[in-house]
């Protein structure tokens, strides 16, 4: 069964920094793309960036929003997923979710997702 | 960007209605079309790629249909567990983008 399960999210001020991680199972995740999806409270869905696998030499994509800021990475010996969010700023609050990219180009696995919540 | 707008933003229906969602690319966009389903306080679910294509485990009263820029969700027979918000999304370049939403309510 596959399983993607996000940690690391909590109350940080504007302007730190915050570490997100997913752990991934039940697949090859060496094998896989993996992003970074987030949504604010109530509000609609926000692809955050990209990771591709070694073969793709891990390059990475992010959005305009976060660009410069947070940095995707991954350890395919700990099955792992990071986000590193830095420069945090209030509009960053949100529900992180780490989702697996198949050959089909479209998401089909979701974590269940981790808060940040970016105040003073 | 390519910019996907849905319509309705919500919509009010019954069990067993037949309902149809639609989608619309800023840019054309070929088939490279997802739907994803979400339930209040839930991760999304992943229901169809490649604008068409059902997601293992997915019932097959969801279908999808476009290409191009048009694109539409159908449920041909609501079932009470279907009442949800349903997002479209454009995987052709990035950035990915999503529409903002549909909300499905219980009429």
């Amino acid at each position: 069964e596959v399983q993607l399960v996000e940690s690391g999210g909590g109350l940080v001020q504007p302007g730190g920094s915050l570490r997100l991680s997913c752990a991934a199972s039940g697949f090859t995740f060496s094998d896989h793309y993996m992003d970074w999806v987030r949504q604010a409270p109530g509000k609609g869905l926000e692809w955050v960036g990209r990771t591709r696998k070694k073969a793709n030499d891990y390059t990475t994509e992010y959005a305009a929003s976060v660009k410069g800021r947070f940095t995707i990475s991954r350890d395919d010996s700990k099955n792992s997923l990071y986000l590193q969010m830095n420069s945090l700023k209030t509009e960053d609050t949100a529900v992180y979710y780490c989702v697996r990219v198949p050959a089909t180009w479209a998401f089909d696995y979701w974590g269940q997702g981790t808060l940040v919540t970016v105040s003073s | 960007d390519i910019q996907m707008t849905q319509s309705p933003s919500s919509l009010s229906a019954s069990v067993g209605d037949r309902v149809t969602i639609t989608c619309r690319a800023s840019q054309g966009i070929s088939k490279s079309l997802a739907w994803y389903q979400q339930k209040p306080e839930k991760a999304p679910k992943s229901l169809i790629y490649a604008a068409s294509n059902l997601q293992s485990g997915v019932p097959s009263r969801f279908s999808g249909s476009g290409s191009g820029t048009d694109f539409t969700l159908t449920i041909s027979s609501l079932q009470p567990e279907d009442f949800a918000t349903y997002y479209c999304q454009q995987y052709n370049s990035y950035p990915i983008t999503f529409g903002q939403g549909t909300r499905l309510e219980i009429k």
